[in-house]
C-alpha cells in the first residue's frame, strides 16, 4: 500500500498561473519534504516541515510555498510559475530529523508549463 | 559542503552479468547512505540504508557496502534482469545537519539488455 501518495501524477499549468500539488501520508512521520527534480538531476530540496515548524532552503525561490494544515498533507503551492518551474515534485517524509532516518517517497507530480 | 558523486552517469549491461555503481562523497561526517531506485517518470525507491557504523547491507540480489573513510559506497548488483533497468541513486545524510538535510549524486541510469 502507498504510504506518501502525492496528487496529481501529471500536473499542466499556464504560465503564471497558481498551482497546488498535494502530498499526503499514512506513516505519521513528522518531517515531509518537498524536493523539485529536473531531467537527469539530484533532487533539489526545496523545504522541509518538522511538524508544524517551516523550514526553507535558502536558494529556494520566493515564487513557491508550503502548507502543511496536519500531519498528514502537506501542498507545494506555486504562485506564478515560469518555464523554467517544469520539473518533477517530489514529496518524502520521515519519522524524524537528525537520527539517520531514511527518506520515504512518494511518486511524484509531473508539472508541466504552458 | 557535502558533493556526491556517481560515476558513470549511465551504464548498459546484458542480461545475466553482475555489475558495481559507484557513490563518491566529499564529506566522511554522515548519519547514513541511502540507495535509490527511479523508474522513468516515477519516485524514488528506497533500497538499501546502511547507517554510518555497518560496513554493508544486503537485501536479495543487491549488496550496498560503505567506506567512510574513502569516501565510498558501492551497490552491487548480482545476476542482473531487464527489470533492474531504472537510474540509481545514493543519497548522504551530513551529521552536521539537525534538519535531515540529505544530499543527493545525479545517479547512474541502468540498462540491462536481454
Amino acid at each position: 500500500d502507498a504510504m506518501v501518495i502525492q496528487n496529481p501524477r501529471y500536473q499542466v499549468t499556464q504560465f503564471g498561473k497558481p498551482v497546488t500539488l498535494s502530498c499526503s501520508q499514512t506513516l505519521n512521520h513528522n518531517v515531509m519534504y518537498w524536493y523539485q527534480q529536473k531531467s537527469s538531476q539530484a533532487p533539489k530540496l526545496l523545504f522541509h516541515y518538522y511538524d508544524k515548524d517551516f523550514n526553507n532552503e535558502a536558494d529556494t525561490p520566493d515564487n513557491f510555498q508550503s502548507r502543511r494544515p496536519n500531519t498528514s498533507f502537506c501542498f507545494l503551492d506555486i504562485r506564478s510559475p515560469g518555464l523554467g518551474d517544469a520539473a518533477m515534485y517530489l514529496c518524502a517524509t520521515s519519522r524524524d530529523l537528525g537520527e539517520g532516518q531514511p527518506q520515504h517517497f512518494g511518486d511524484g507530480t509531473r508539472l508541466s508549463i504552458l | 559542503k557535502q558533493e556526491v558523486t556517481q560515476i558513470p552517469a549511465a551504464l548498459s549491461v546484458p542480461e545475466g552479468e553482475n555489475l558495481v555503481l559507484n557513490c563518491s562523497f566529499t564529506d566522511s561526517a554522515i548519519y547514513n547512505l541511502q540507495w535509490f531506485r527511479q523508474d522513468p517518470g516515477k519516485g524514488l525507491t528506497s533500497l538499501l540504508l546502511i547507517q554510518s557504523s555497518q560496513r554493508e547491507q544486503t537485501s536479495g540480489r543487491l549488496n550496498a557496502s560503505l567506506d567512510k573513510s574513502s569516501g565510498r559506497s558501492t551497490l552491487y548488483i548480482a545476476a542482473s534482469q531487464p527489470g533492474d533497468s531504472a537510474t540509481y541513486l545514493c543519497a548522504v545524510l551530513p551529521l552536521n545537519t539537525n534538519a535531515g538535510k540529505s544530499t543527493f549524486g545525479d545517479g547512474t541510469t541502468l540498462t540491462v539488455k536481454p
